[in-house]
């Protein structure tokens, strides 16, 4: 069974800090890797994804990738209340194996 | 452009009935998909559609049905529904195999009592 393991939180930061969030994955042929937010209430929208090893900056979120120990994370810099939010982390490959995770729980104290 | 749309927003099923959750996407996507999620779980794939008239299961089809007779619409059927499928229902549409962007639909909050 191929799974996607987040800590479900909730990660409480201030504002102004730097949210970390992390996510391990099982099947060693994933090859992209996405990340969600989903308010509460709402639909998942794509904040960012990643292909390859290393670092990928877009404004104040930065997707880190490590396949050789399966971990895939997404930094947020000066967290916003408006960042509250769950944050999903879901795999790539074929249509039927898009494994999501079961979310982690970001609360932004202002 | 809508997007992805789906009917109805709200429902309550009694256990027994069936009934076909709506999905229709403007944005000519080829892939086509049916998530449910459970409270406090990530989104946990149904059916999911390569193109009109091809439908292929996801993680967790039992109890569902699905047709894609045309590009723009993806409905999910019901059958006989059980406490078990009280869920949010999500469609969504992407552009390409693999495309980083799945497009998602508001949702369908289903309650089976």
């Amino acid at each position: 069974q191929k799974e996607v393991e987040q800590n479900s939180g909730p990660l409480s930061v201030p504002e102004g800090a730097i949210a970390s969030l992390n996510c391990t994955y099982s099947d060693r042929g994933s090859q992209s890797f996405f990340w969600y937010r989903q308010y509460s209430g709402k639909s998942p929208e794509l904040i960012m994804f990643i292909y390859s090893n290393g670092d990928k900056e877009d404004g104040r979120f930065t997707a880190q990738l490590n396949k050789a120990s399966q971990y895939v994370s997404l930094l947020i810099r000066d967290s916003q209340p408006s960042d509250s939010a769950t944050y999903l982390c879901r795999t790539g490959g074929s249509q039927g194996n898009l494994i999501f995770g079961k979310g982690t729980k970001l609360s932004v104290k202002p | 452009n809508a997007g992805v749309t789906q009917t109805p927003k709200f429902r309550i099923l009694k256990i027994g009935q069936s009934m076909t959750l709506q999905c229709t996407q403007d944005m000519n996507h080829n892939y086509m998909y049916w998530y449910r999620q459970d409270p406090g779980m990530g989104l946990k794939l149904i059916y999911y559609s390569v193109g009109a008239g091809i439908t292929d299961k996801g993680e967790v089809p039992n109890g569902y049905n699905v047709s894609r007779s045309t590009t723009e619409d993806f409905p999910l059927r019901l059958e006989l529904a059980a406490p078990s499928q009280t869920s949010v229902y999500f469609c969504a549409s992407s552009s390409l195999a693999g495309a980083p962007e799945q497009f998602f639909g508001p949702g369908t909050r289903l309650t089976v009592l």
